[in-house]
């Protein structure tokens, strides 16, 4: 089984401009996590997608949203991206109430 | 607010030596999982703990879970250099939030050298 594939790999945006990231989860599951990885802050929680719906959302502005498709592909966009937006973004998918499998990342710099 | 911590969050270690890394969380879960990142890399899940007195092993890795104490180990034995990486636990469906929601510790940066 292929694992979760996330495009682009690598991002570099400038302050203010938008962008939108994209997720294929594993063929089967239905539940997509995103998470926002930085040296300082570490691991945080952004948002869960099940059947098209958010189910849980972190502690992050408005300017950070998602969606899910009917095909479990998910897709999140930070618009009026800032400095410290800069971190690797982390997609997983999970086939019911088991492990959580994380694709490569993509890496964002804003400059 | 759900605090997970680990400790130590630098774990310098000779080969042979067996060490323990710890993980505290702060509220009920079901669910405890441990995950290795390597530099650059994204996540590769270990061991995920269901139940109290869970232990699970894989090769020189050994992760035990305790409810009651809200505190998983992750136990390394006679390390070698190739595990080398920094480890994270983390707790999914606290307070039953959802499992797809996972709050990670700080990590531990592991480097085994000879």
């Amino acid at each position: 089984k292929a694992g979760v594939t996330q495009t682009p790999r690598y991002l570099i945006k400038t302050r203010g401009q938008q962008v939108t990231l994209s997720c294929s989860p594993i063929s089967g599951h239905r539940s997509v996590s995103w998470y926002q990885q930085t040296p300082g802050q570490g691991l945080q929680f952004l948002f869960e997608y099940f059947s098209e719906t958010q189910r849980n959302k972190g502690n992050f502005p408005g300017r950070f949203s998602g969606r899910q498709f009917s095909n479990s592909r998910s897709e999140m966009n930070v618009s009026t991206l800032e400095l410290g937006d800069s971190a690797l973004y982390l997609c997983a998918s999970r086939p019911g109430e088991d492990t959580q499998y994380f694709g490569p990342g993509t890496r964002l710099t804003v400059l | 607010e759900l605090k997970v911590e680990q400790n130590p969050l630098f774990l310098s270690m000779q080969e042979g030596k067996n060490y323990t890394i710890y993980c505290n969380y702060s509220t009920t879960s079901d669910r405890l999982y441990w995950y290795r990142q390597d530099p650059g890399k994204s996540l590769e899940s270990l061991f995920v703990l269901l139940s109290n007195g869970a232990v699970k092993q894989e090769g020189r890795l050994m992760a035990s879970l305790d409810t009651k104490a809200r505190l998983s180990t992750l136990h390394i034995t006679a390390a070698v250099h190739d595990l080398s990486a920094t480890y994270f636990c983390a707790v999914g469906n606290a307070g039953g939030t959802s499992y797809g929601k996972l709050t990670f510790g700080q990590g531990t940066i592991l480097t085994v050298h000879p």
